[in-house]
C-alpha cells in the first residue's frame, strides 16, 4: 500500500517570493511521483514527474521538485510566484499493481495562493 | 491532439435518479481510469480499464455503481439510485500502453450534483 502526504493545505505567499510545498510519501515497493496543478474549474495537468534517473525535475514554468528517497519526500518549489501560480497543487504517487497497471494514489492537495 | 474530454461538465439530478457520465480518452490510449473527488480531497481510484476489460475496481465502487468500455474507445460510467453522497467530481484519465511507468492524463471532469 502506499499513501501520500500533503500537510499544508493552504500556502499563501506574496508574488514574487519563493514558495515549497511540501509532499511525503510511503511505500513498500519502489514509486513514481507527480506533481499535478488544478486551477479553478479546470481538470488536473501534469506538472512535472520523477520516474528514473535525475532526482531533480523540472516544469516548463519554473516549478522544480526533488525527489529524496531517504526522506521520503518530494517538495515542489519555485524561486519566484507569479499570481498565475494561484491553483491547488497535488502530490501523487504510483506503483505497479498485482494486476500490472500502475495505481495512483492522490494527496489532498494544497492551495497555493499568491498575492498581489 | 486532442485531450481526455468528458460529457457533460455537469449534472444536477435529484436524489433517486440514475446518470451516466462519458469519457472519450486520448486516441491510442488504451488504459483508462476513473476517479472520484471530493470536496477538499485528492482524486481516489474508482476503476480501471485495459483496452475494453475492466480489470480493477476499488471498493468505493458500490453496486450502484458500473463502468464500461465496449469498443476499449470511450468508457461510461454509470450511477443508479444516485443519493447526496455521490455528490462529486468525476474524472476521467488515460494513459498509453508502454512497458514501463506512464502518466495519466486527466480530463476536465464531470460535476454532479444530487439535490
Amino acid at each position: 500500500a502506499q499513501s501520500v502526504t500533503q500537510l499544508d493545505s493552504q500556502v499563501p505567499v506574496f508574488e514574487e517570493a519563493p514558495v515549497e510545498l511540501r509532499c511525503n510519501y510511503s511505500s513498500s515497493v519502489s514509486v513514481y511521483l507527480f506533481w499535478y496543478v488544478q486551477y479553478p474549474n479546470q481538470g488536473l495537468q501534469l506538472l512535472l514527474k520523477y520516474l528514473s534517473g535525475s532526482t531533480l525535475v523540472e516544469s516548463i514554468n519554473g516549478f522544480e521538485a526533488e525527489f529524496n528517497k531517504s526522506q521520503t519526500s518530494f517538495h515542489l518549489r519555485k524561486p519566484s510566484v507569479h499570481i498565475s501560480d494561484t491553483a491547488e497543487y497535488f502530490c501523487a504517487v504510483s506503483a505497479f499493481s498485482s494486476g500490472g497497471y500502475q495505481k495512483v494514489t492522490f494527496g489532498t492537495g494544497t492551495k497555493l495562493q499568491v498575492i498581489p | 491532439d486532442t485531450g481526455v474530454s468528458q460529457d457533460p461538465r455537469h449534472k444536477i439530478t435529484k436524489r433517486g435518479q440514475n446518470v451516466t457520465f462519458r469519457c472519450d480518452p486520448i486516441s491510442e490510449h488504451n488504459r483508462l481510469y476513473w476517479y472520484r473527488q471530493t470536496l477538499g480531497q485528492g482524486p481516489e481510484f474508482l476503476t480501471y480499464f485495459q483496452n475494453e476489460a475492466q480489470l480493477e475496481k476499488s471498493r468505493l465502487l458500490s453496486d450502484r455503481f458500473s463502468a464500461e468500455r465496449p469498443k476499449g474507445s470511450f468508457s461510461t460510467l454509470e450511477i443508479q439510485r444516485t443519493e447526496q453522497g455521490d455528490s462529486a467530481m468525476y474524472l476521467c484519465a488515460s494513459s498509453p500502453r508502454l512497458a514501463g511507468p506512464d502518466t495519466q492524463y486527466f480530463g476536465p471532469g464531470t460535476r454532479l450534483t444530487v439535490l
